[in-house]
């Protein structure tokens, strides 16, 4: 079964520098689909930037980058000039590309963003 | 474009009741699954309806149900309610041909007592 782990529970960043939050999962296919979801005080997880796999290409999505490395199984994401709105819960996804019913998450991880 | 909306934001429930929660899908989309979201925790798959049919199921137990209706809108039913059923259920939409990720609600905060 896939799985998908966050090994940072807390990030803190200060206003405007740039932070790195890791995810790395377990999967045996060959195709499948990553994704960074938001979660903000309000609940609803909000899509932040979404990688698929047979694509060489990291994604980007303004301030959001990924790091993207398939060998490893490693998919980090990238915030670049942190504003205090970034501060939420942040969930790594996986979903595979032949059986889209089932998003894994990781267990997340708390960015805190300091003025 | 209208997005997901779930009903109710809250709800305490005795322990051994049961519970309906509900959501409506985005327009266009034609998947509805449903997830655990425990304090502290990342989401865990209950399961996902497609043409009002089960689609996938996760770890749960068969006391967790669910309905789609024609217009796409789910309802989760959960019987028998135990204390550890207390959680953040989040219901999302998705289209079955499209991979662009599913779109969340804001979720329904169930507290079992």
């Amino acid at each position: 079964a896939q799985t998908v782990t966050q090994s940072q529970p807390e990030m803190s960043v200060q206003e405007a520098e740039t932070v790195t939050l890791s995810c790395t999962y377990d999967t045996s296919e060959s195709d499948y689909y990553l994704f960074w979801y938001k979660q903000p005080p309000s609940r609803q997880m909000i899509l932040v930037i979404r990688q698929e796999a047979y694509k060489q290409q990291n994604a980007t999505e303004n301030r959001f980058s990924v790091n993207f490395q398939k060998a490893a199984k490693s998919f980090s994401l990238k915030i670049s000039d942190s504003q205090l709105g970034d501060a939420a819960m942040y969930f790594c996804a996986y979903r595979s590309a032949f059986n889209n019913n089932d998003m894994r998450f990781g267990a997340g991880t708390r960015l805190t963003v300091k003025p | 474009e209208t997005g997901v909306t779930q009903s109710p934001t809250h709800l305490i429930k005795t322990r051994g009741q049961q519970v309906t929660l509900r959501c409506s899908s985005q327009s266009g989309h034609n998947t509805v699954s449903w997830y655990q979201q425990a304090l502290g925790q990342g989401p865990q798959f209950i399961f996902q309806y497609y043409r009002e049919e089960e689609n996938g199921r996760g770890n749960f137990p068969p006391r967790f149900s669910g309905l789609q209706f024609p217009n796409y809108s789910s309802e989760l039913n959960v019987n028998a309610l135990e204390l550890d059923d207390s959680a953040l259920y989040l219901c999302a939409s998705s289209h079955i041909d499209r991979n662009y990720g599913y779109t969340f609600g804001s979720g329904t905060r169930l507290t079992v007592v």
